[in-house]
């Protein structure tokens, strides 16, 4: 099926230092969402941007919603190690109750 | 934020068993839930959309006699599966839209992880 292109795969990085991942697709969007997934538990809901152009934060963590409809993407700055885990992006492109479609997920390591 | 539930979150099976896993919407309720399946360090893979009072909708290539669905109320979905085998071993996460976003916000529940012995 339909996926979208995530990157980067994985990043090491010190902690204190700041995060920056994003999302491309070949075609346009209507939302886009960043979910964080720890091991062993579901992916959880940390943004949603409905705007072309929006950029909303949530603590440390900021995104924006591309002005093409066609990208996003997501900072986290003063990374701290809980920041650990894999980071998703989804796009939403239809009506109520459709799937999203999701990116391969970045995988965060945090070096204390 | 709104909150799904599932159970159990672990279980173990022998092969040609069947298992049953839930997913509830605690505080919302939902007329589609989607089932997906997530390999180790691999992305979620859609496995089908659940539609109460109606039959499940399945992606290509997902057996529907393997993998039972059933959208029992607005707060419940089931996926049942039936004669497990070793490589039905995986991590089962379910997923349902909260109506206040417009169906958009997606909100997953904590996962079940399967093991066929």
């Amino acid at each position: 099926g339909q996926q979208l292109n995530q990157s980067p795969q994985s990043m090491f990085i010190q902690e204190g230092e700041d995060v920056s991942m994003n999302c491309t697709s070949s075609s346009i969007f209507n939302t886009w969402l960043w979910y964080k997934q720890e091991p062993g538990e579901g992916p959880v809901l940390l943004i949603a941007l409905y705007k072309a152009g929006e950029l909303t934060s949530n603590g440390r963590l900021t995104a924006q919603f591309g002005i093409t409809r066609k990208d996003s993407f997501l900072n986290i700055s003063a990374s701290i190690p809980s920041d650990v885990g894999i980071y998703f992006c989804a796009g939403f492109g239809g009506s109520g109750n459709t799937p999203l479609v999701f990116g391969k997920g970045t995988r965060l390591s945090v070096i204390a | 934020g709104a909150v799904v539930s599932q159970h159990p979150s672990r279980v173990i099976c022998k092969s040609g068993t069947s298992v049953k896993i839930e997913c509830r919407s605690l505080d919302f309720q939902a007329t589609t839930m989607f089932w997906y399946r997530q390999f180790p360090k691999k992305s979620l893979m859609l496995m089908a959309t659940s539609n109460e009072g109606s039959k499940a909708t399945y992606e290509q290539g997902v057996e529907k006699d393997k993998f039972l669905i059933n959208h029992a109320s607005l707060t419940l979905s089931t996926l049942t599966v039936t004669s497990a085998h070793p490589e039905d071993s995986s991590f089962y996460i379910c997923s349902a839209p909260h109506p206040g976003a417009g169906g958009v916000e997606q909100y997953f529940g904590p996962g079940t992880r399967l093991t066929v012995t």
